[in-house]
């Protein structure tokens, strides 16, 4: 089925550890997004890429970064994980940043630092 | 930051009834869009509306758009128990750097069967 693709779906790391969120996308869509829900806190950007071979900082980027390794895969890098980066992790893309059309997410991560 | 936010956080209602939920934003838009997310999954993008429109149908939804409030509703007819989920409301930014979607916090729907 076309959409977004997320692995792994739950993970849990220590303080200090690191770990690559991936995400692929088949709908041949040029930009992506990666963003995170907390509770009580709705969605927040964390970074995204316009198209590939761009990267741009969200709302939240501290602690994380990414790579737009091709057009489909966009991938998101915890390199000493906080537990306040405990949350659940969306990646999502569309036709292109200023296109007229909705997002597509997946499925999420879970991730749980301890 | 967030720019939109929905009221209420949280509605319940009967299977059948009608449920309205509305969405505020701060700043100019390009479009704002609703998205459903059912219980651990991802968002679902249901339906958008332009600025320059004020209202659009998608079977059951009926979404609204008043720019000179900044507001929007969305209402969802004759709910079903599979309607249970938190909706919502993406705001687009209509110059600038402001292309990327912002989201509200979310309504919890629970349609009691």
């Amino acid at each position: 089925n076309a959409g977004v693709t997320q692995t792994p779906k739950f993970q849990v790391l220590k303080t200090g550890q690191s770990m690559t969120l991936q995400c692929a996308q088949d709908m041949n869509h040029n930009s992506m997004y990666w963003y995170r829900q907390d509770p009580g806190m709705g969605l927040r950007l964390i970074y995204y890429s316009a198209s590939e071979g761009t990267t741009d900082k969200g709302e939240v980027p501290n602690g994380y970064n990414v790579s737009r390794l091709n057009k489909r895969e966009f991938s998101l890098r915890l390199e000493s994980a906080a537990p306040s980066q405990t949350s659940v992790y969306f990646c999502a893309s569309s036709e292109g940043l200023r296109a007229q059309s909705g997002y597509t997410f997946g499925s999420g991560t879970r991730l749980t630092v301890v | 930051s967030q720019q939109g936010e929905e009221d209420p956080q949280a509605l319940s209602i009967q299977e059948g009834e009608n449920a309205t939920m509305n969405c505020s934003y701060k700043t100019s838009i390009n479009n704002l869009q609703w998205y459903r997310q059912n219980s651990g999954r991802g968002l679902v993008h249901l339906i958008l509306i332009r600025s320059n429109e004020r209202e659009k149908h998608s079977g059951r939804l009926r979404v609204t758009l008043d720019t000179s409030k900044k507001s929007s509703s969305l209402l969802i007819t004759a709910s079903r128990a599979a309607d249970t989920a938190s909706y919502f409301c993406a705001t687009r930014g209509s110059g600038g750097s402001n292309y990327k979607l912002t989201f509200g916090k979310g309504t919890l729907l629970t349609v009691n069967p």
